[in-house]
């Protein structure tokens, strides 16, 4: 089974701080993505990756920015943490670029901004 | 890019009976995921139907898939408790997928 493994369930930050969520795949896979949910709004992406040093805008990548200079790892930083980015954040990983393949996600990291 | 929509946004059913969750999109697509959500998780992939297929089966999951109306139906059969979950649909397009916001399905014993 596809394991993505989020390094923190539980994250309170201050703002202003820069912020790293990480998440790790072990599956070899190619894609892997970032999202956020909140409730009413469902989940939302924020950046996505082919490959390794390659990386895609999704819908919503304001106040983001991500790194993934191995193809296992794939990070989300806050650059200046704001209360408007507390939320949850899941990471995803797909096999290759066709959609026609699943996504596995993490279980998530629930990150508070104060 | 656009979400779909689901509907309904909560449904609460006895254990055994059908839960039917329906997800209408606007664009065209490849294909039409189907994911379950447990509290405080992250998403399962449950199951996936191509812009060619009509139904599809899964264990006690059917999936109806109406191009024409843009609107896709997952039918949960003989519920029981642990199916108790959000479900999201999402549809594909080049690369990426749409997320709905899901239904929040509660089973009762």
């Amino acid at each position: 089974d596809v394991k993505v493994t989020q390094s923190s369930r539980y994250l309170v930050k201050r703002t202003g701080e820069k912020v790293f969520l990480e998440c790790v795949q072990d599956m070899d896979h190619e894609n892997m993505f970032w999202y956020r949910q909140d409730p009413g709004l469902g989940l939302r992406l924020i950046y996505f990756s082919y490959d390794v040093k390659m990386k895609e805008k999704g819908d919503i990548p304001e106040g983001y920015s991500v790194s993934r200079e191995k193809k296992e790892r794939f990070s989300l930083i806050l650059e200046s943490a704001s209360t408007n980015q507390t939320s949850m954040y899941l990471c995803a990983s797909r096999a290759t670029v066709t959609t026609n393949q699943p996504q596995h996600f993490g279980d998530g990291t629930r990150l508070s901004i104060l | 890019s656009q979400q779909g929509e689901e509907d309904p946004q909560a449904l609460s059913i006895q254990e055994g009976e059908n839960a039917t969750m329906n997800c209408s999109y606007k664009t065209s697509i490849n294909n039409l995921q189907w994911y379950r959500q447990n509290s405080g998780r992250g998403l399962v992939h449950l199951i996936l139907i191509r812009s060619n297929e009509r139904e599809k089966h899964s264990g006690r999951l059917r999936v109806t898939l109406d191009t024409s109306k843009k609107s896709s139906s997952l039918l949960i059969t003989a519920s029981r408790a642990a199916d108790t979950a959000s479900y999201f649909c999402a549809f594909s397009g080049y690369s990426t997928l749409t997320f709905g916001k899901g239904t929040m399905l509660l089973v009762s014993p």
